[in-house]
């Protein structure tokens, strides 16, 4: 079974560009979640999406926003990028149950100059 | 409002022998849910062990065992045996409920782990 993949990998984009992020969860998963993950704030909980539907939202700007497609995958926009914005973005799906577990995916770097 | 401390930022151990890595949580919840994920310096996180507040037994998987003290608030992880390739960054998250299903996890610090040969 493959696991959550993430395009692309490596992103260099400069301030006030936008980007979209991309993720596929394992088949069958209908839950994904996005984490943002800094060197200053550590992992910290962006957004999930079940079911096309965001379910929860962590504490981000508008700036961040995202969307889920019929087919589970998911993708995550950020506008107008800050320097700030450089991390880890790591997205993580499951099959949506309270005890599920989350699989994550490797990641997007994003480096914004 | 819920929150995880891991108060251990690096740690050494030798190789084959156990360490145990620190985790603290903080909730109001009483159903809540403990995890434990290692991450490589490639940056995926990879699970390793699940802790629900109701089970009763302290959860195990393999070389992993997490020690769990409700009473304390406390879900350190135990990593029996330790080999080169243990060597990572290892986050203890909480999973707080929000409605229905949908959960998110809260991360703690983190502590680095370096397993010497």
């Amino acid at each position: 079974k493959a696991g959550v993949t993430q395009t692309p990998r490596y992103l260099i984009k400069t301030r006030g560009q936008q980007v979209t992020l991309s993720c596929s969860p394992i088949s069958g998963h209908r839950s994904v979640s996005w984490y943002q993950q800094t060197p200053g704030q550590g992992l910290q909980f962006l957004f999930e999406y079940f079911s096309e539907t965001q379910r929860n939202k962590g504490n981000f700007p508008g700036r961040f926003s995202g969307r889920q497609f019929s087919n589970s995958r998911s993708e995550m926009n950020v506008s107008t990028l800050e320097l700030g914005d450089s991390a880890l973005y790591l997205c993580a799906s499951s099959l949506g149950g309270a005890r599920d577990e989350q699989f994550f995916g490797p990641g997007t770097r994003l480096t914004v100059l | 409002a819920q929150k995880i401390t891991q108060t251990q930022p690096g740690m050494f151990v030798q190789e084959k022998e156990a360490v145990t890595l620190d985790c603290t949580y903080d909730t109001s919840d009483q159903s809540y849910g403990l995890f434990w994920y290692k991450q490589p310096s490639s940056g995926e996180m990879i699970f390793l062990i699940y802790q629900g507040s109701y089970d009763e037994q302290n959860a195990t998987e393999g070389r992993y065992s997490l020690n769990f003290q409700k009473a304390r608030k406390s879900a350190n992880l135990v990593i029996s045996a330790s080999q080169l390739g243990d060597s990572a960054m290892y986050f203890c998250a909480m999973r707080e409920a929000w409605m229905d299903s949908s959960y998110k996890l809260i991360f703690g610090s983190g502590t680095r782990l370096l397993v010497r040969p």
